[in-house]
């Protein structure tokens, strides 16, 4: 069974402080993304990697930062919270040519 | 070009109706078509997905029909059950790129009443 495991599931941070979500996958996969979700706006794609140390910028990815030294961990960061980056941030692992598996999420609230 | 439309934004279906959502894609070159399922508290997972070669994909009480020269594939959801009961997303990218991503539709709400 593929595993896409994300840090927590939930999380409360204060404005200005710097968050990091991370997100392990258990299958050797090419490709991960970082999407937030949400309503109305269904999930939109913040950074995706296909590669170690590669990256690319999504639809969203001002105010966020991510990492990706090891093939099974992608990180997302994001520099200095603010309250409008409240959100259900959603993981992704997919190997090159077949389905994209996702994470549970983890539920973001900026204060 | 990237964009997918879908809609309705949600839909209330009796148990045992047909659950029908739908979505529009601009970008010819796209032609993989996955459904992701959404349970409350749950990541999104695959469904089924179709490519267009051919038009109509069954899979139990889920069914796609693609529409190339429209551009529009949809879901249809036979016999829905309140366990049906979840966001839909569609999706679409171009399957042979190796650094392709999808593109997803907003979602659609479903809810099946008892």
């Amino acid at each position: 069974d593929v595993k896409v495991t994300q840090s927590s599931r939930y999380l409360v941070k204060r404005t200005g402080e710097k968050v990091f979500l991370e997100c392990v996958q258990d299958m050797d996969h090419e490709n991960m993304f970082w999407y937030r979700q949400d309503p109305g706006l269904g999930l939109r794609l913040i950074y995706f990697s296909y590669d170690v140390k590669m990256k690319e910028k999504g639809d969203i990815p001002e105010g966020y930062s991510v990492s990706r030294e090891k093939k099974e961990r992608f990180s997302l960061i994001l520099e200095s919270a603010s309250t409008n980056q409240t959100s259900m941030y959603l993981c992704a692992s997919r190997p090159r040519w077949t389905e994209q598996y996702f994470g549970p999420g983890t539920r973001l609230t900026v204060t | 070009q990237q964009q997918v439309k879908q809609s309705p934004q949600s839909l209330i279906v009796q148990k045992g109706g047909i659950s029908i959502i739908n979505c529009a894609y601009e970008n010819t070159a796209f032609d993989y078509f996955p459904w992701y399922q959404q349970f409350p508290g749950k990541g999104p997972a695959l469904l089924i997905a179709i490519r267009p070669d051919v038009s109509e994909k069954k899979e139990g009480r889920f069914t796609i029909s693609f529409n190339k020269s429209a551009k529009q594939f949809s879901l249809h959801i036979m016999d829905s059950q309140p366990g049906d009961s979840a966001t839909y997303f569609c999706a679409a990218s171009n399957y042979g790129g190796a650094t392709n991503k999808l593109i997803f539709g907003t979602g659609t709400l479903l809810a099946v009443q008892p």
